[in-house]
Order: C-alpha cells, then sequence, then structure tokens
C-alpha cells in the first residue's frame, strides 16, 4: 500500500521559521509536490521537488530525500496569512499515467 | 486563464437524490481528476481520464457513483442515489500533459459543497 504521514498542526508566530516534514511509503514515486489549502478554499501548488534537494521559491523551500523518502516544506518569515493546511502528495507513476496522491495536511497556525 | 470551473459551488439535497457535479477544465489540459474532501478521509481521488478517457476509478467509492468526460472541455460526477455519508467537497482538477512544471502541477477548482440530508 501507499501511505505519507506528516504532523497534524504546527503552530509557530509571525516571523519566525517553520518547517514541515513528510515521509512517504509507495510504489512508482515520481516525485513530491506542496499544495496549501486555506479555509473554505481550493487546495493551490507550492512546489514541485522531482530529484533530491532544495527547491526555493521566494519564503517558501522545500527538499526532498529519495533514498530516505523524506520532503520537507520551510516557510520563512511567517505571516498571519500564512494560516493554513499544507498538503504534502506523491506523484505516482504508471507508465505514462501520473497521478497525485495526498497526505492528510498539517493545519498550521500563525499567531502574531 | 479561466482556470478550472466547478458547479455547483453549494448543493443540498435529501438521500435518495440524484446529484450531479460538473466541471470545465482548464483548456488544453488534458487530464483531469476528480477529488473528494472529508475530515474524515482528507483528500481521496476517486477516478481521473486522460484524453477524456477514464484511466483509474478504483478511488470511486461504490456504483452509486459514476463520471463521465463527454469531450475535452466537460466532466460530470454523478451520485444516484445520494446518501447522508457523501457530503463532502468535491474538487474537479486538472493538468497539461509534459514533463517538468506543468507536467507536475494539478490545478484545482473552487469545489463543489455537497449537504445529503
Amino acid at each position: 500500500g501507499q501511505s505519507l504521514e506528516q504532523p497534524s498542526e504546527v503552530t509557530a508566530v509571525e516571523g519566525a521559521i517553520v518547517q514541515i516534514n513528510c515521509t512517504y511509503q509507495t510504489s512508482g514515486f515520481y516525485g513530491l509536490s506542496w499544495y496549501q489549502q486555506h479555509d473554505g478554499g481550493a487546495p493551490t501548488f507550492l512546489s514541485y521537488n522531482g530529484l533530491d534537494g532544495l527547491e526555493e521559491t521566494g519564503r517558501f523551500s522545500s527538499f526532498l530525500s529519495r533514498s530516505d523518502s523524506y520532503g520537507y516544506l520551510l516557510l520563512q518569515e511567517l505571516q498571519m496569512k500564512d494560516s493554513a493546511s499544507y498538503f504534502c502528495a506523491v506523484l505516482l507513476s504508471s507508465g505514462s499515467a501520473r497521478q497525485l496522491t495526498f497526505g492528510s495536511g498539517t493545519q498550521l497556525t500563525v499567531l502574531p | 486563464d479561466a482556470g478550472v470551473i466547478q458547479s455547483p459551488r453549494h448543493e443540498v439535497t435529501e438521500m435518495g437524490q440524484e446529484v450531479t457535479l460538473r466541471c470545465k477544465p482548464i483548456s488544453g489540459h488534458d487530464y483531469l481528476f476528480w477529488y473528494r474532501q472529508t475530515m474524515m478521509r482528507g483528500l481521496e481521488l476517486l477516478i481521473y481520464f486522460n484524453n477524456n478517457v477514464p484511466i483509474d476509478d478504483s478511488g470511486m467509492p461504490e456504483d452509486r457513483f459514476s463520471a463521465k468526460m463527454p469531450n475535452a472541455s466537460f466532466s460530470t460526477l454523478k451520485i444516484q442515489p445520494s446518501e447522508p455519508r457523501d457530503s463532502a467537497v468535491y474538487f474537479c482538477a486538472s493538468r497539461a500533459r509534459g514533463q517538468g512544471f506543468s507536467g507536475n502541477t494539478i490545478y484545482f477548482g473552487e469545489g463543489s459543497w455537497l449537504t445529503v440530508v
């Protein structure tokens, strides 16, 4: 079977740095994505790691280690608007088809 | 670009009624996904299409659920008959073919909030 594990909740203060970890067990692993979802909204794409290492996009960075089946999302200079759920999602490949399977999400609360 | 468009945004229906959710993917995208989100089960992939053809429907919970994609710009997810446990947010998403960013990013619609009473 497939499984993804991430913490259910994280709390941090404005301006701080927070890291959300994700471990996975899958077959057909192709890459790791991160999505953000505000209450009542749609999941929106944040980042994708197809190769080992760090990807940086503004205040957000994402890391992947294929050998450890592990990744993380790093959020710097936290802002109140970053309060949301963050999902890691594995991109699975079967032949030419690819699909995303989501973790259960981490609820990030940013305090003033 | 208009993004993925779903309708209705909200629907309240009585148990036993038929529910039809609609989706228009982003123009040019050839993959379409239907997800369901609940507090208990999170985001679950129900079914996905490539070039209008269903590829994997193993996530469809029961025979009461069916999905079609008659053309590249329209898909439906139907529940008949509906039950209270079907209450959830149903998201449609689409993806472009290819490698790199475009091929590895899916774009979600705003969701259809279904309540079955």
